[in-house]
C-alpha cells in the first residue's frame, strides 16, 4: 500500500491552454473522489467514481472539465480552454466501499496537484 | 443540508499548550464526522473518525475528539501542543447518502509558538 499518487505535482500554464491531471488510487480502492481546494478555503467537491462509472457530479465542474477512469484504475482530470479562476489544488481521495459505519469508508487523500494558469 | 463551521480561521498557543479547536456541524441525521490536517503543499491526512460508536474519539499524534450531539460539535484537542503541531486542520461531514463526499469547513490554521 504506498498510498494515493498525483502527477504531475505543480503545473503551470497559460490561460486557454488544456491540462490533464492523473490520480492512482490505493490499489482495491473502488472508489476515486475529486475535490478542488482554492486558497484558504477547505476542499470542494468535484465528482466521484465507484470503479469505472461517474456517479456524481458537482456544478462546479463546468463543461470545460472532464474525468475518466477507465477500467476502474487511475483516474484523469482534464481541464480545457484553462482560465485564471481554475487555479486552485487539485485533490484527489480514495476509498473502499464497505457499507454502514465502516473504516472501510473513510477517504485517503493524495498529495494533490496546484495548477497555476497564467 | 450538511454543514460544517469551525470557529476561527486562526488559532495560537504556546508549545506545550491545550489545543482546543472547534467544529459545530449541521446535519439532519447523525453523520460521520471526521478532522484532516494538511501541512503546507501537500494533501489531507486522516487525523481521527467518528462513526456513531464512542462519543470520544482518539486519533493519531495525540489528538482526539468529542462528538456532543446536543450541541452539534465535534471539536478537536490536544492536552499538549508541540512545534510539530503547527499545520491546517479541517473539521468534515460525510454526506449520508450513497456518496459519502465529504462536505469541508473552512479551516483553521494552527500556529504554535515557542
Amino acid at each position: 500500500d504506498t498510498g494515493v499518487s498525483q502527477n504531475p505535482r505543480h503545473k503551470i500554464t497559460k490561460r486557454g491552454q488544456n491540462v490533464t491531471f492523473r490520480c492512482d488510487p490505493i490499489s482495491e480502492h473502488n472508489r476515486l473522489y475529486w475535490y478542488r481546494q482554492t486558497l484558504g478555503q477547505g476542499p470542494e467537491f468535484l465528482t466521484y467514481f465507484q470503479n469505472e462509472a461517474q456517479l456524481e457530479k458537482s456544478r462546479l465542474l463546468s463543461d470545460r472539465f472532464s474525468a475518466e477512469r477507465p477500467k476502474g484504475s487511475f483516474s484523469t482530470l482534464e481541464i480545457q480552454r484553462t482560465e485564471q479562476g481554475d487555479s486552485a489544488m487539485y485533490l484527489c481521495a480514495s476509498s473502499r466501499t464497505g457499507g454502514g459505519a465502516s473504516l472501510t469508508d473513510t477517504q485517503y487523500f493524495g498529495p494533490g496537484t496546484r495548477l497555476t494558469v497564467l | 443540508a450538511q454543514s460544517v463551521t469551525q470557529l476561527g480561521s486562526h488559532v495560537s498557543v504556546s508549545e506545550g499548550a491545550l489545543v482546543l479547536l472547534r467544529c459545530n456541524y449541521s446535519s439532519s441525521v447523525p453523520p460521520y464526522l471526521f478532522w484532516y490536517v494538511q501541512y503546507p503543499n501537500q494533501g489531507l491526512q486522516l487525523l481521527l473518525k467518528y462513526t456513531s460508536a464512542a462519543t470520544l474519539v482518539k486519533g493519531i499524534n495525540g489528538f482526539e475528539a468529542e462528538f456532543k450531539k446536543s450541541e452539534t460539535s465535534f471539536h478537536l484537542t490536544k492536552p499538549s501542543a508541540h512545534m510539530s503541531d503547527a499545520a491546517e486542520y479541517f473539521c468534515a461531514v460525510s454526506r449520508m447518502d450513497s456518496s459519502y463526499k465529504l462536505i469541508f469547513g473552512s479551516g483553521t490554521r494552527l500556529l504554535v509558538r515557542p
